[in-house]
């Protein structure tokens, strides 16, 4: 079984420009969440999708939006780039912790440096 | 809210020495706490949770935690540490209905001295 994919691994952009990270959920998982990782700030929970929905949303700003496919396929895109959106960006999937406590899937991440 | 603090950045520990990972957190409902752990350029992998059945919870790789409520701790332990052990690990926690949504932990970067 196929873990959870990302694209692209490594980009670089200019402060400005807008990126889209894409996410190839496990099969049959309907749940898509994004999370930024930073030296300095650690994990931040950005979105949660599921069945196309956003079903939970971090403290960022308006730049980081999101979208999920009927698929489950997910992608998120930031547009005007600051130099602090430099970060991994990390995706999980899962079946449908609508309860909580349930396991998420990591993919290996999309690491964007903005210069 | 909800919140997670690990105790201590770096952790080093001689190879077959006790791992004790310290992980506290707050929370207003009774939460679902993890361990996850990250290798170097990977994403992160589940090494277990608390979803309040057992308070001792096993997981992978000989790692196990207890939920303690009266301390609200989850710390991490493993017996006898192995060089492959070397990693980062997150406390997380989450709470009913909130799905995808984990609050974590800095982390604590587990270095094994052979």
């Amino acid at each position: 079984k196929a873990g959870v994919t990302q694209t692209p691994r490594y980009l670089i952009k200019t402060r400005g420009q807008q990126v889209t990270l894409s996410c190839s959920p496990i099969s049959g998982h309907r749940s898509v969440s994004w999370y930024q990782q930073t030296p300095g700030q650690g994990l931040q929970f950005l979105f949660e999708y599921f069945s196309e929905t956003q079903r939970n949303k971090g403290n960022f700003p308006g730049r980081f939006s999101g979208r999920q496919f009927s698929n489950s396929r997910s992608e998120m895109n930031v547009s005007t780039l600051e130099l602090g959106d430099s970060a991994l960006y990390l995706c999980a999937s899962s079946l449908d912790p609508s309860r909580g406590g349930g396991e998420l899937f990591f993919g290996e991440g999309s690491r964007l440096t903005v210069l | 809210a909800q919140s997670v603090t690990q105790l201590g950045s770096h952790v080093s520990v001689s190879e077959g020495a006790l791992v004790l990972l310290r992980c506290n957190y707050s929370s207003s409902v009774p939460p679902y706490l993890f361990w996850y752990v990250q290798y170097p350029n990977q994403g992160l992998q589940l090494l277990l949770k608390y979803t309040s059945a057992a308070t001792l919870v096993k997981g992978i790789n000989g790692f196990e935690a207890e939920f303690k409520k009266s301390e609200t701790s989850f710390h991490l332990t493993k017996p006898s540490a192995h060089m492959s052990d070397a990693a980062e690990y997150f406390c997380a926690v989450s709470g009913y209905n909130q799905g995808g949504k984990l609050i974590f932990g800095q982390g604590t970067e587990l270095s094994v001295k052979p």
